[in-house]
């Protein structure tokens, strides 16, 4: 069975400082990894995704996540916070199925 | 990639009375699937919608109470029954072509009073 552990659900930062969210999973299989943005009253966005290969994934607006097998972690991370990233991030994995499995969700908070 | 697009995009509903809410693809898709965000945390899973047969629902969810339609690869709907304040959520649709992406609906907003 897979799960997913957010660290943290609010998270505040100044517009231009490092963001990071945390995100740890438990699979029984190699995962599938997803980083998804939800701005507020919209639907879920893609940001970026893990499948194989390169364990250092770029996504859209500046993020990427690195996954780490040995921590069983794929945190986000974007170096210069904007305003327009102030959203709700969710961590999702799969088991290489279709079924995500989601985390509880992080909001960012980004402050002038 | 895949646009997907839902109706209604919210309604407020009395108790007891059931909604149905329609998630058009614009590109054939392998799987549909419906999940529930409730106020405040993260996606449920509900069902997988199957295309020509029932829906395959996840544990805590029932037939009768969210039945689920698929008539096409690129249509579904999911229909909210006998509702009551509990049932206040975000309902969101997705589609795949692969196991390695999902596309999401803009979700359709509820409230029963």
């Amino acid at each position: 069975a897979q799960s997913v552990t957010q660290l943290g659900s609010h998270v505040s930062v100044s517009e231009g400082a490092l963001v990071l969210l945390r995100c740890n999973y438990s699979s029984s299989v190699p995962p599938y990894l997803f980083w998804y943005v939800q701005y507020p009253n919209q639907g879920l966005q893609l940001l970026l995704k893990y499948t194989t290969g390169a364990t250092l994934v770029k996504g859209i607006n500046g993020f990427e996540a690195e996954f780490k097998k040995s921590e069983t972690s794929f945190h986000l991370t974007k170096p210069s916070a904007h305003m327009s990233d102030a959203a709700e991030y969710f961590c999702a994995v799969s088991d290489r199925s279709d079924k995500l499995i989601f985390g509880t969700g992080t909001r960012l908070q980004v402050f002038p | 990639s895949a646009v997907i697009s839902q109706k209604p995009s919210r309604d407020i509903c009395q108790r007891g009375t059931s909604l149905t809410i329609q998630c058009q693809v614009d590109s054939q898709v392998t799987m549909m699937f419906w999940y529930r965000q409730q106020p405040g945390q993260s996606l449920t899973l509900i069902a997988t919608a199957n295309q020509g047969s029932e829906a395959t629902y996840e544990s805590g969810f029932v037939i009768d109470k969210f039945p689920i339609s698929r008539p096409n690869l690129t249509f579904s709907t999911l229909t909210v029954s006998n509702m009551s304040p509990e049932d206040s959520s975000i309902y969101l649709c997705s589609g795949t072509h692969s196991t390695d992406t999902q596309y999401f609906g803009p979700g359709t907003r509820l409230t029963v009073l």
